[in-house]
């Protein structure tokens, strides 16, 4: 069974302080990873995805997050944290043709 | 705007009644989800459509959900007979199916509340 973890509903973070989003994953053979990001009442936007290749992937608005296979994650990070980009944060595989989604983590970035 | 767009953004229901929502897809894009999303959880899959093909349907979506995208371009889900349950946001999300990858676009989502 396909499966993705958030183990923190909520991460607290101080502006300009590094922050980390935590995500770790079950799938049978090779996996496509996602993060999404979700402002209230929006939809989710793309942030960024792993395919193949360097294990650490860019993506929008400076967030950038490292796969690791031996430790089946996929943790997102940003280097310095603004309070803009407090909100929920999705991570998801894609496998076998579909999409399967964690529960999210509410980041909260304070001034 | 080349986005996803749903309509409507909001609908209030009694019970027992029947809704529709819209979903317009990136135009070029092959495939359309459906999902649920309540407070607290991540998005729900309903079910997908490649082009006008209904693909797979969530076995936990029960017979008054129905789906569909006739001409492979926009997309409807209905529930009949609407049960305060229902009550969530529901997501229409396309992607662009490419040498077996795709990166999902999500729409604004129609948040739904059953009285």
């Amino acid at each position: 069974a396909q499966s993705v973890a958030q183990p923190e509903d909520q991460v607290n973070v101080a502006e300009g302080n590094p922050l980390t989003v935590k995500c770790t994953y079950s799938v049978s053979g090779n996996p496509y990873l996602f993060w999404y990001v979700q402002y209230p009442n929006r939809g989710l936007q793309f942030l960024l995805k792993y395919i193949t290749g360097d294990n650490l992937v860019k993506g929008s608005y400076g967030f950038e997050a490292e796969f690791n296979k031996s430790q089946t994650s996929f943790h997102l990070k940003k280097p310095s944290a603004l309070v803009s980009d407090s909100a929920l944060y999705f991570c998801a595989v894609y496998n076998f043709n579909k999409f399967y989604f964690g529960s999210g983590t509410k980041l909260n970035v304070k001034p | 705007d080349t986005g996803v767009s749903q309509d409507p953004r909001h609908k209030i229901t009694k019970r027992g009644q029947n809704v529709t929502f819209r979903c317009d897809p990136i135009s070029e894009h092959n495939r359309l989800y459906w999902y649920r999303q309540t407070l607290g959880q991540g998005p729900e899959f309903l079910t997908y459509f490649q082009n006008e093909a209904q693909l797979e349907k969530s076995r936990l979506l029960s017979d008054r959900f129905s789906a569909e995208r006739p001409k492979g371009s926009f997309s409807t889900l209905e529930i009949q007979r609407t049960e305060q349950g229902d009550s969530a946001m529901y997501l229409c999300a396309s992607s662009l199916l490419q040498a077996m990858q795709e990166t999902q676009y999500f729409g604004p989502g129609t948040r739904l509340l059953v009285l």
